[in-house]
């Protein structure tokens, strides 16, 4: 098993540009998440998923987008990246309500 | 919403001393608490976790403890290695929902 995996693993984007964070999962797992860390402030949640065809708001919602395209995956989509959204993204995956998340092994992500 | 405060930020410790972190939560509803080991570079990673009806559990080495009453829960490393170096974040659920919130971090320093 790959568990969760993430594509690009590194993204160098202009303000103004757009892109996809790709995150998928083969443990098969009801619940995804997609977290930002930056330095001093942990992890952050943006969006989440409980299960497949349901998406709801974090912490960090604005700026952001996502899609849970089936139970194995679940993309984050930026739609106009803007220098504040400079960050290392993670995604992560877990079974029931008090179970493991497992996390991918991130995307850095840098907006100039 | 919930509100996990991590203790100390920084903390540095002489090989074979203890350390100990601490974390406060504002929920009462959380139920499950975490605690991620994230090593330079690399992703989150689960090292030992605790549910509300257990006040103590223990793994070799590590141990976390919890207060439910004044709602706070800890992490203690015994006989530390240098290899114990890394940033060290607890978190808590939200209720019975499925969202996470994480503490800042503490960096973890083992000196030889």
């Amino acid at each position: 098993n790959a568990g969760v995996t993430q594509t690009p693993k590194f993204q160098v984007l202009k303000t103004g540009q757009s892109m996809t964070l790709q995150c998928a999962q083969d443990m098969n797992h009801n619940s995804m998440y997609w977290y930002r860390q930056d330095p001093g402030m942990g992890l952050r949640l943006i969006y989440y998923s409980a299960s497949e065809g349901t998406t709801d708001k974090g912490e960090v919602p604005n700026g952001y987008n996502v899609s849970r395209l089936n139970k194995r995956e679940f993309s984050l989509r930026l739609e106009s990246a803007a220098p504040s959204q400079t960050s290392v993204y993670f995604c992560a995956s877990k079974g029931g309500a008090q179970e493991t998340q497992y996390f991918g092994p991130g995307t850095r992500l840098l907006v100039l | 919403g919930e509100n996990v405060e991590q203790h100390p930020s920084t903390l540095s410790v002489q090989e074979g001393d203890s350390a100990v972190i601490k974390c406060t939560y504002s929920d009462s509803a959380s139920n499950y608490f975490p605690w991620y080991k994230q090593e330079l570079g690399k992703r989150p990673q689960l090292i030992i976790d605790i549910r509300s009806n257990v006040g103590e559990k223990k793994d070799q080495r590590i141990a976390v403890t919890l207060n439910k009453t004044a709602k706070h829960f800890s992490l203690h490393i015994t006989e530390t290695q240098p290899e114990d170096s890394a940033v060290y974040f607890c978190a808590a659920n939200l209720g019975n929902f499925n969202k996470f919130y994480f503490g800042s971090g503490t960096k973890l320093n083992v000196k030889p």
